[in-house]
């Protein structure tokens, strides 16, 4: 079956740094993604890989490991605005997104 | 710039009534897809449109129907809601160019309850 793990949640300091983590497993494979959903909105899109490495935008990072099924948002210099759910998606062999439960980041100041 | 809108934002309904949830964008967007997202579960799609006229299911779709007769809209309807659909509803668009690299562009979702 298709799986997407990662955990519920995660508390950070504000300034620090903090990985979440995302492993999973899916009948084919065209890219992992990482959204961001403050509480009560909608998802936004944050980074999308499709070939191994790490890929930085900005504060955000996301690694990727196809042959581990692994993947991570690296989130630096964390502000409090950064307090939100992360949630790790795949995009399968019907190019369609499976998606994982969110993780809940807190930030504390 | 509304991007995709939906309407209503907030319903309750008595478990065996009918309603539907609609969802337009501006953007021209050719793909459009309904998800549902529920505590402690990742968004799980219900049905999705690749073009004006079609349809088809996506993993949920049992209980729900989908209309996409204009391209820039796409309607949800319950035709006999059950208290195992409420939940909060996301509609979410995107572009032929960004369907491959997964970027969706979301409502703001609509919450529903049904009692």
């Amino acid at each position: 079956g298709q799986n997407i793990d990662q955990p519920t949640e995660m508390t950070a300091t504000e300034g620090a740094i903090v990985q979440i983590n995302c492993t999973y497993q899916t009948s084919g494979f065209n890219g992992l993604f990482w959204y961001q959903q403050h509480a009560g909105e909608a998802p936004t899109f944050l980074s999308y890989n499709v070939l191994d490495g790490l890929e930085e935008k900005g504060r955000f990072s996301s690694f990727l490991s196809r042959s581990k099924g692994y993947s991570y948002l690296l989130l630096k210099e964390l502000q409090m605005k950064d307090s939100a759910s992360y949630l790790c998606a795949c995009m399968d062999s019907n190019y369609q997104l499976i998606w994982g439960a969110g993780t809940k980041l807190i930030i504390k100041p | 710039n509304a991007g995709v809108t939906q309407t209503p934002k907030f319903r309750v309904l008595k478990t065996g009534q009918s309603m539907t949830l609609l969802c337009a964008q501006d953007m021209n967007h050719e793909y459009m897809y309904w998800y549902r997202q529920d505590p402690g579960m990742g968004l799980r799609l219900i049905h999705y449109s690749v073009g004006e006229g079609t349809t088809a299911k996506g993993e949920v779709p049992d209980g729900y129907n989908v209309s996409r007769l204009k391209k820039q809209n796409f309607l949800l309807g319950l035709e006999s809601a059950a208290p195992s659909q409420t939940s909060v509803y996301f509609c979410a668009s995107s572009p032929p160019d960004r369907r491959e690299t997964g970027e969706l562009f979301f409502g703001e979702g609509s919450r529903l309850t049904v009692l």
